[in-house]
């Protein structure tokens, strides 16, 4: 089942801030947080493992409520850098793999 | 360096043709994967490997086959090419703490 994020789309300017929600219709036991830049591979940002987990570097931190099946990764402060798609992946059935969220957008300008 | 490096970069191949994409990994990971990205930027997993052996196979064609001759390396193999087959093929491996991708093989199929 595949993971649904919010919004599709982000369009910040320099130092503003965004939040990006991943939520899904089964029990989650781990969320896996990645930003793609254009032309580029998904890199890799964290994963929370537990429900109540909060985790961040620099000014990139994600939420993991287990109850409520849901994860937000939460931009603060936002840089040029920043901008790429960002998806949430939730392992599949079997816990084999990976499977992604359709991705959100963001855009951060000067 | 560390690293999961796959190759070609490009690939611009007729319909009808075989060919393969080589994918290998220095990080010491047991699971690698061939993900799928399409125009819509939706990755789709397509295939992973535990140590050698086939663990998820989901609803693709036959005519793409993966092959791993050790723990190291996974390559794709894809057999009689159709225009739909184009899109961006990522190898990716993992362990407890994330998955690592590669940089991508583009596949356009003319």
């Amino acid at each position: 089942q595949q993971p649904v994020q919010s919004p599709q789309a982000v369009i910040l300017r320099e130092g503003e801030d965004a939040v990006i929600n991943c939520s899904s219709s089964k029990a989650l036991y781990s969320v896996h947080w990645y930003r793609q830049k254009h032309g580029e591979a998904p890199v890799f940002l964290m994963i929370l493992l537990k429900g109540g987990e909060q985790k961040g570097h620099d000014k990139i931190s994600a939420s993991f409520n287990e109850k409520k099946q849901q994860s937000s990764l939460y931009l603060t402060a936002s840089q040029l850098s920043y901008s790429g798609t960002y998806f949430c992946g939730t392992e599949n059935q079997a816990g084999t793999a990976l499977i992604f969220g359709k991705g959100t957008t963001l855009s951060v300008s000067s | 360096d560390t690293a999961v490096s796959q190759t070609p970069k490009y690939l611009v191949t007729q319909m009808g043709n075989d060919k393969s994409i080589k994918c290998e990994q220095n990080l010491g990971h047991d699971t690698m994967y061939w993900y799928k990205q399409d125009s819509k930027k939706f990755l789709k997993i397509m295939f992973s490997y535990n140590n050698k052996e086939l663990i998820i196979n989901e609803t693709v064609p036959n005519r793409f086959s993966p092959k791993s001759p050790d723990k190291a390396h996974l390559n794709l193999h894809i057999n009689s090419l159709e225009l739909g087959d184009s899109a961006v093929y990522f190898c990716a491996s993992s362990n407890n703490y994330g998955y690592t991708f590669g940089s991508g093989t583009r596949l356009t199929v003319v």
